[in-house]
């Protein structure tokens, strides 16, 4: 059973560009939720998909957009790129609902380095 | 606002010891409160969840305990591994939010020397 994927591993763009991120849920999920993770400091929720809709945001400006797609899967795409995007960006995957006691699993992750 | 802190951000101890990770949370008004490993440059591996219900949470050598009242949590880790070094990180539920929007600790960087 695959656990969540995430493509690509590294990725290097310049300041200006947009990216885009993907994430492949566990087997079975149907939420998606995206993190940014700075060095030294804890992930830090962008926002959720469900239902191949945004579901809740976090405090994020609009260059930050998303998708999922009818089999789950997931896309988090980036424009105007700044040096402050530079991070470790994680997702993770939930089961049906997603009631509160469920547990996230998350994927490796994509690092991305704003030159 | 929630906020989660977590002390101390680095410990370093020899092979064998016992040890404790502190993490606290400003809103009392939990659903759960996970523990996470993460290894360097990795992703979160989940380690334990403890419901709003439950006092504590035994898997292996690790053992959490969550005080809502006080808005504290442990993780204690019973004699540590070289393998044991990562950072750990402790996350809540956002309230009212579902389990997906997660707010996170900065973390314990722990390394074990043999």
């Amino acid at each position: 059973d695959a656990g969540v994927t995430q493509s690509p591993t590294h990725l290097i763009k310049t300041r200006g560009q947009q990216v885009t991120l993907r994430c492949s849920p566990k087997s079975g999920h149907d939420t998606v939720s995206w993190y940014q993770q700075a060095l030294g400091q804890g992930p830090q929720f962008i926002f959720q998909y469900y239902e191949e809709e945004e579901r809740q945001r976090g405090n994020f400006p609009d260059r930050f957009s998303g998708h999922q797609f009818p089999n789950y899967s997931s896309e988090l795409n980036v424009n105007a790129l700044l040096l402050g995007d530079s991070a470790l960006y994680l997702c993770a995957s939930s089961g049906s609902g997603v009631a509160p006691t469920d547990t996230q699993y998350f994927g490796p992750g994509t690092r991305l380095t704003v030159l | 606002k929630q906020e989660v802190t977590q002390i101390p951000a680095a410990l370093s101890v020899p092979e064998g010891e016992n040890l404790v990770l502190n993490c606290s949370f400003t809103d009392s008004a939990i659903y759960n409160l996970q523990w996470f490993r993460q290894d360097p440059g990795k992703g979160l591996t989940s380690l334990l969840l403890i419901q709003s219900s439950q006092r504590e949470q035994t898997s292996g050598r690790l053992n959490a305990s969550l005080d809502k009242s006080s808005g504290r949590s442990t993780l204690y880790i019973a004699a540590s591994q070289p393998g044991d070094s990562a950072t750990y990180l402790c996350a809540v539920p956002n309230y009212g939010g579902s389990q997906g929007n997660l707010i996170f600790g900065k973390g314990t960087k722990l390394s074990v020397k043999p």
